[in-house]
């Protein structure tokens, strides 16, 4: 159990629909990082978030937004989905001091048809 | 992700029987971490390594670091069907905590 809550767990959207997911971190953990897993591929990091502010992006689009406020909770917003949004979007929290390790949650699966 | 390459993709074993999964970098590591995960699930974090040469091991499971700091070893002594899923190891090149993983390995381990 690493405290690190998703939700929805799956979730079907449309093309061309937007979506918002949840994650509430451990508390005391100011960073909160984004990946997305794609079926048979390690994760990858779409952004992380520290204090509220974006601090760091990988090679995403700007659809891709996010959103961290002051109750360790935090959301990933995807707009105009595309096929390939199809993945499992894991969030992971962690202390503000660097290699502290992230702790993850399990995921929501997200398909769009 | 190409910067970090992990082999081999899939592995199939006896419970019993010893295993190295290795993780292999182009690029100097400041950090390398070890987590598991099982299918559709979350990661869960096995081990951190920083320094050139270290090794750290938990229950059977140990993972080595090596001195250039560029590949990381994982291994584990007589595995158990509780071994089974997907390990992953990811990277910090940067000295910050945004990690970048590799493709995974898949275990498997029949009875």
């Amino acid at each position: 159990e690493t405290g690190v809550t998703q939700s929805p767990t799956h979730l079907i959207k449309t093309r061309g629909q937007q979506v918002t997911l949840r994650c509430s971190s451990q508390s005391g953990h100011n960073t909160v990082s984004w990946y997305q897993q794609a079926l048979g591929q390690g994760p990858q990091f779409i952004f992380q978030y520290y204090r509220e502010e974006e601090n760091g992006r990988g090679n995403f689009p700007p659809r891709f937004s996010g959103l961290q406020f002051p109750n360790y909770s935090s959301e990933l917003n995807v707009n105009a989905l595309e096929l390939d949004d199809s993945a499992l979007y894991l969030c992971a929290s962690s202390l503000e001091q660097i290699n502290s390790p992230l702790h993850f949650g399990n995921g929501t699966r997200l398909t769009v048809t | 992700s190409q910067e970090l390459e992990q082999s081999p993709q899939s592995l199939i074993v006896q419970e019993g029987k010893n295993l190295t999964i290795n993780c292999t970098s182009s690029k100097t590591l400041y950090g390398l971490y070890w987590y598991k995960q099982k299918y559709g699930e979350g990661l869960i974090f096995l081990m951190m390594l920083q320094k050139g040469g270290e090794e750290k091991s938990h229950e059977k499971i140990t993972a080595k670091l090596d001195e250039k700091k560029q590949q990381s070893s994982l291994h584990i002594t007589a595995s158990q069907p509780s071994h089974a899923g997907i390990y992953l190891c990811g990277a910090d090149f940067g000295n910050t905590d945004k990690l970048i993983f590799g493709t995974g390995t898949r275990l498997q381990v029949f009875p």
